[in-house]
Parts: C-alpha cells; structure tokens; sequence
C-alpha cells in the first residue's frame, strides 16, 4: 500500500501564476482534505472532496479551488499567486464513514 | 468557532525521562474527537493517538497516553521513556461531524529530546 502521495515535492512559482497540486489518496479511501501549513503553524483546512464534489470548505479564497476524478484522486488549483501562498500543502484521504485520516508528505509550494 | 490552542512552542526532555504537552480547545459540540499528531522533518502528519469525547477512559498507545478533562476542554499528551525518535513537531487536533479530514490543529509544540 503506497499511502497518499503528492506530486511534486517541491515547486516555485512567481508571483500571479497559477499552480495545480496533486494527490493520490490511500487505497480503499474515497474522501480528500487538502490543508495549508505556513511555516511554524499549524495545518489550517482548504477544503474537503467527496464522491468528486466539494463537502467542506474553509476560509480560504475563490482563488483556492480543487477537483476530485473519479478514481478519487484529487487536485488542488491555485490562481493569481501571492507571496503569502507559500506553504506547505498537506493533502489527506480518509473514508467519509468517520475514519482516520492518513497524510501525504506534502508540496513545498514558494512563490516568489 | 471551534479552537485549539497549544501554549508551549518548544518543550525539552532528556531520553528515558517523561514529558506532557498540553492543549485546550474551545467548542460548544458534546461529541467530538481529539487528536496528537506527530510531524517529524519528513513533513508527514502521523497520527498518535485519538480519544473520543464520549468516552471517559484516557487513551493510551504503548508509550503514549493522553489525560483528557472533557469539563475544562483540556488533551494533555504524555510520552513515557522517551526516545530520540520521538524529537519532532507535535499538534493537537479537533475534529466535528462527517469524514475526520477536516481537522482543526493548534500551531504546534516542537519536541527535543536529549541524549
């Protein structure tokens, strides 16, 4: 069982491009989180995909939007770059049944 | 608005000696879950240990247990003997209702231990 994987690792983008992160969840899961970790905080949740429509959202902007593909993979897409969307994004799969969430080792997203 | 909040940003322990970390949370919500996350400089979020807000027993992983005050919305973690391995990030989290992948996190308590 691979776990979640994301892809890339790492990336750079400049300031007003647009960025799309993926994720592949766990074998057998069919729920994906994506979470927003600045440097020296806590994950903070984007949005939650289930059955290919997005369930929950926090608060994060317009700018911030996700896809999930029927074999449950997801992506997470963001437009119009800011300096402030340097992070690290966390993607996590679970069962919608209220189960653990397994975490992705995450994309190193910097925008210069 | 549901919080959590973690008031110790670095904590140190010496190997084989014990360490408590703490958080409080802030929900009006009766059923809940609670949760300690490990993230080491692998990045990856690995989960601890899990208690249920209706179950008054402490969960306890080997060397992990936590003390969970439901009436003073207090989750201490405990870690027994501790090890190098244990040196990492250590988050507190809440979760509320549908599938646990919407998780709110305190912003962390950072882990050393000494040889």
């Amino acid at each position: 069982d691979a776990g979640v994987t994301q892809s890339p690792t790492h990336l750079i983008k400049t300031r007003g491009q647009q960025v799309t992160l993926r994720c592949s969840p766990k074998s057998g899961h069919d729920t994906v989180s994506w979470y927003q970790q600045a440097l020296g905080q806590g994950p903070q949740f984007i949005f939650q995909y289930y059955e290919e429509e997005e369930r929950q959202r926090g608060n994060f902007p317009d700018r911030f939007s996700g896809h999930q593909f029927p074999n449950y993979s997801s992506e997470l897409n963001v437009n119009a770059l800011l300096l402030g969307d340097s992070a690290l994004y966390l993607c996590a799969s679970s069962l919608a049944a209220n189960t653990e969430a397994f975490f992705g080792q995450g994309t190193r997203l910097t925008v210069v | 608005a549901q919080t959590v909040t973690q008031s110790q940003p670095e904590m140190s322990v010496q190997e084989a000696e014990t360490v408590t970390l703490s958080c409080t949370y802030d929900t009006s919500e009766s059923d809940y879950y609670l949760f300690w996350y490990k993230q080491p400089p692998s990045r990856q979020m690995i989960l601890v240990i899990r208690q249920e807000a209706y179950k008054q027993q402490n969960a306890t992983e080997n060397r992990f247990s936590v003390n969970f005050q439901k009436a003073a919305k207090s989750f201490s973690l405990k870690i027994s003997d501790s090890q190098l391995g244990d040196a990492a990030m250590y988050f507190c989290a809440y979760h509320y209702g549908g599938s646990q992948g919407n998780l709110i996190f305190g912003k962390g308590t950072k882990l050393s231990v000494k040889p």
